[in-house]
């Protein structure tokens, strides 16, 4: 059974259209995760939420819009998508917020043409 | 601000040695330090945790030292094999903020060959 799940696994779009991506996990854990690997390889924070309450909003375009409807699931939604927001979205979470391991999904490749 | 090195170069040694990845860290005084392994088109995968007041911890081949003082953390595989072939993460977590934020650094790829 797959801990931490995402879809779609990859996702092509134009400019300016509007997506989410889904992720839920059977985990059990408190906390989602979202993070953004860019082309070199960086992975960076970009959201968290426990048991459905935002703890972490990094300095993240307002574009983009999590969306937690119940503790198993946290989804991203991004509007107005540009060229620059192309990457990897992985998904993740933990037993609860700090100094815990964390289960990371497999990933959506997004790709902006 | 908070910066993260690992080695860039990709790490290249012959399957039975042992290996040792390099993270140093500036501004940031961490409680926790993970790393984690990332395979190509995969998410990360959980590897080991350390605290802050603890030098050293174990996991079959692996170990990983936390030095605060020198702001440095190494991980060791030992007998390395090709499968351990993969690029290694080191994450910090903590400080003034107890919130399971994680910095990564940008990896190090490590090649093993047999």
């Amino acid at each position: 059974d797959t801990a931490v799940s995402q879809t779609p696994k990859y996702l092509v779009t134009q400019m300016g259209n509007d997506k989410s991506i889904k992720c839920e996990q059977n985990l059990g854990h408190d906390t989602m995760y979202w993070y953004k690997q860019d082309s070199k390889k960086f992975l960076k924070i970009m959201f968290s939420y426990n048991n459905k309450e935002l703890i972490i909003n990094e300095t993240v375009p307002n574009r983009f819009s999590p969306k937690s409807p119940d503790k198993a699931h946290l989804n991203l939604h991004i509007n107005s998508l540009e060229l620059g927001d192309s990457a990897v979205y992985f998904c993740a979470s933990s037993p609860q917020d700090a100094g815990n391991e964390q289960f990371f999904g497999p990933g959506t490749r997004l790709t902006v043409l | 601000s908070q910066k993260i090195e690992q080695n860039s170069e990709a790490l290249n040694i012959q399957e039975g040695k042992t290996a040792t990845l390099t993270c140093n860290y500036t501004n940031y005084s961490p409680a926790y330090l993970q790393w984690y392994r990332q395979d190509p088109g995969r998410g990360p995968v959980f590897l080991l945790l350390i605290r802050e007041n603890e030098k050293e911890k174990r996991k079959e081949r692996l170990k990983v030292t936390f030095d605060t003082t020198l702001k440095q953390s190494l991980f060791h595989i030992t007998a390395s094999q090709p499968a351990d072939s993969a690029t290694y993460l080191c994450a910090l977590e903590g400080g003034s903020s107890n919130t399971g934020k994680l910095i990564f650094g940008q990896g190090t790829t490590l090649q093993v060959k047999p």
